[in-house]
């Protein structure tokens, strides 16, 4: 069975400082692997997403992923916040099958 | 291109009500999903459609029922609405499995008092 665990519900991190946000999965087979960003009142939109390609994926606003199979994990970074980051990330894992499976998400506030 | 839309946007319903919800895509997308979002608990699957005429239970299906009467619309019912099932309901398509990614309605909001 699929799972996705996203380490911390809230993230605060100063303007210009390093976001990380960490997603562990597990899965029986190489997965498909996406982040997300939700922004208040507003559905899902994707960022970036990992597909057996390069491990290291490049998104939207400067957002990127690496994907590490010995660690199952797929943690988000960018190296400088901006107000506008602020917002609800959450990751999410496919196999060859019909289904995501999404993590909890993780809230994102940057502080001015 | 309209892209994935949901209607209504906000509903307040009594308890014991019943409604539906529409999800309308022009992606040409196979695969349907309908999501509920809680605080605290993610995205949690209701029900899904990989395809025209068919349906699939997800996580958490009880008090909802489905229908793909046609591979545009995805339709979520609730036949006798509970104040448990306040939540914000995602569509979601998808043109098909594996490494294809999910893209999003912009919600339902769904109060039952």
């Amino acid at each position: 069975a699929q799972s996705v665990t996203q380490l911390g519900s809230h993230v605060s991190v100063s303007e210009g400082a390093l976001v990380l946000l960490r997603c562990n999965y597990s899965s029986s087979v190489p997965p498909y692997l996406f982040w997300y960003v939700q922004y208040p009142n507003q559905g899902l939109q994707l960022l970036l997403k990992y597909t057996s390609a390069a491990t290291l994926v490049k998104g939207i606003n400067g957002f990127e992923a690496e994907f590490k199979k010995s660690e199952t994990s797929f943690h988000l970074t960018k190296p400088s916040a901006h107000m506008s980051d602020a917002a609800e990330y959450f990751c999410a894992v496919s196999e060859a099958g019909n289904q995501f499976y999404f993590g909890t998400g993780t809230s994102l506030t940057v502080i001015p | 291109n309209a892209g994935v839309t949901q209607t209504p946007k906000f509903r307040v319903l009594k308890t014991g009500q019943s409604m539906t919800l529409l999800c309308a895509q022009d992606m040409n997308h196979e695969y349907m999903y309908w999501y509920r979002q809680d605080p605290g608990m993610g995205l949690r699957l209701i029900h899904y459609s990989v395809g025209e005429g068919t349906t699939a239970k997800g996580e958490v299906p009880d008090g909802y029922n489905v229908s793909r009467l046609k591979k545009q619309n995805f339709l979520l019912g609730l036949e006798s609405a509970a104040p448990s099932q306040t939540s914000v309901y995602f569509c979601a398509t998808r043109l098909w499995g594996g490494a294809d990614t999910q893209y999003f309605g912009p919600g339902t909001r769904l109060t039952v008092l």
